[in-house]
């Protein structure tokens, strides 16, 4: 069974502070990594995708990855309100069909206090 | 640029009944998922079309039916719906295979189903 775990929280961090959201996978194989935000009632939307290990950056979200570890985090700085949110883990993996396809995480629930 | 579309966004249906789910995506992307979410589960892959005139099971494809109408159109069916397939459906599409890097997937606005 292919799996991506993921703490459900809340995480609660106060406005300005650093979140950091972390995701395992169970999948050695998997090669593409994302983060998504969903906030409550709407659609997942992407924030970051990562393929390499080490950390990608973009704006206040970085991303990080360790295949050995199996392990994918994302780190928001200067943490606001608007960014309180359901942030999905997703992993790509292999049905066994004609390619390969994302399982989620359920989800980290944030929320930022003013 | 409207990106990914479903319809209808809310339905109710009686369990027994039989509905379709529609799904049309005008980023002229080759592949397209039917994704369900639920509370305490995440979202699972129903089904998946790689390319036009494919598809493939997902992770939870059981009393589902799916069409790839055309490269633009994905559409969802349950032949008798159960209690049990009450959902939030999303559909979702990618230019190419989540495999190759610089490719990802975008949702639609959902679907809100409730089988009673």
């Amino acid at each position: 069974q292919k799996e991506v775990e993921q703490n459900s929280g809340p995480l609660s961090v106060p406005e300005g502070a650093i979140a950091s959201l972390n995701c395992t996978y169970s999948d050695r194989g998997s090669q593409s990594f994302f983060w998504y935000r969903q906030y409550s009632g709407k659609s997942p939307e992407l924030i970051m995708f990562i393929y390499s290990n080490g950390d990608k950056e973009d704006g206040r979200f970085t991303a990080q990855l360790n295949k050995a570890s199996q392990y994918v985090s994302l780190l928001i700085r200067d943490s606001q309100p608007s960014d309180s949110a359901t942030y999905l883990c997703a992993v790509s993996v292999n049905y066994g069909g004609s390619q390969g396809n994302l399982i989620f995480g359920k989800g980290t629930k944030l929320s930022v206090k003013p | 640029n409207a990106g990914v579309t479903q319809t209808p966004k809310f339905q109710v249906l009686k369990t027994g009944q039989s509905m379709t789910l529609q799904c049309a995506q005008d980023m002229n992307h080759n592949s397209m998922y039917w994704y369900r979410q639920d509370p305490g589960m995440g979202l699972r892959l129903i089904y998946y079309s790689a390319s036009e005139g494919t598809t493939d099971k997902g992770e939870v494809p059981n009393g589902y039916n799916v069409s790839r109408l055309n490269k633009r159109e994905f559409s969802l069916r349950l032949e008798s719906a159960a209690p049990s397939q009450t959902s939030v459906y999303f559909c979702a599409s990618s230019e190419f295979s989540v495999w190759d890097y610089g490719n990802t997937i975008y949702f639609g606005e959902g679907s809100w189903l409730t089988v009673v």
